[in-house]
């Protein structure tokens, strides 16, 4: 089980607006660890989408951006696509070892 | 180019050891700030971090899997090696090596993975 909590899925219409949270404590995002998101497509390796609870590396698109307040963190696309059905994950650390989220897949209606 | 591959067995018998290399391409582990590591991902299922290693020959290890990792590294080769022991058939996953530089903290490039299974 682990220490980042994650809803299993969520979904939304072609440009709706979608929220992914990602939970924690007070051991990992609530004791002032960065947050950072990953994208999977299918069978892919996953890919750096949000580092630092709010920077996009370059060449993401600015529909994604990241947040972080107390023990959580969240990661919202806003004008869904279709390309963006996939798997993502929160990743932080928990008493300095690194952890990720249980992960959330992302439907395109 | 940055890039990581990964390679290893694809098939492991349950009680042996496992070896995976992860070859750097594009950069070297002697650089400072610079750390790989190694993550998993059971079929279906979350990604996992593992172990990592940096470029000061510090490892950190995975709490619940510590006993059974050794991570280590040959920076002529650019090469991080990865050993789990007594695999069992719940280790069979896809196996990530990823590249971690220390301003970011987060994992900015990914080898494509490499399936292990487990099975007799």
């Amino acid at each position: 089980q682990s220490a980042l909590t994650q809803p299993p899925s969520v979904s939304g219409a072609p440009w709706q607006r979608v929220t992914i949270s990602c939970t924690g404590s007070t051991s990992n995002i609530g004791a002032g660890y960065d947050v950072h998101w990953y994208q999977q497509l299918p069978g892919r390796a996953p890919k750096l989408l949000i580092y630092g609870n709010t920077n996009r590396p370059s060449g993401v698109p600015d529909r994604f951006s990241g947040s972080k307040s107390g023990t959580s963190a969240s990661l919202t696309i806003t004008g869904l696509q279709a390309e963006d059905e996939a798997d993502y994950y929160c990743q932080s650390y928990d008493s300095s070892l690194s952890v990720f989220g249980s992960g959330t897949k992302v439907t395109v209606l | 180019q940055v890039t990581l591959r990964e390679s290893g067995p694809a098939l492991v018998k349950p009680t042996q050891t496992l070896t995976l290399t992860c070859t750097l391409s594009g950069f070297s582990l002697s650089t400072s700030g610079i750390s790989v590591s190694w993550i998993r991902q059971p079929p279906g299922k979350a990604l996992e971090w593992l172990v990592s290693i940096d470029w000061e020959d510090d490892r950190y290890y995975s709490t619940s899997l510590k006993t059974r990792l050794t991570i280590s590294k040959d920076t002529s080769k650019n090469q991080v090696v990865l050993t789990m022991t007594n695999m069992d058939p719940v280790d069979t996953a896809t196996y990530y090596c990823a590249r971690m530089p220390s301003p970011l903290y987060a994992f900015d490039i990914w080898g494509l993975g490499t399936m292990v299974a487990v099975s007799s």
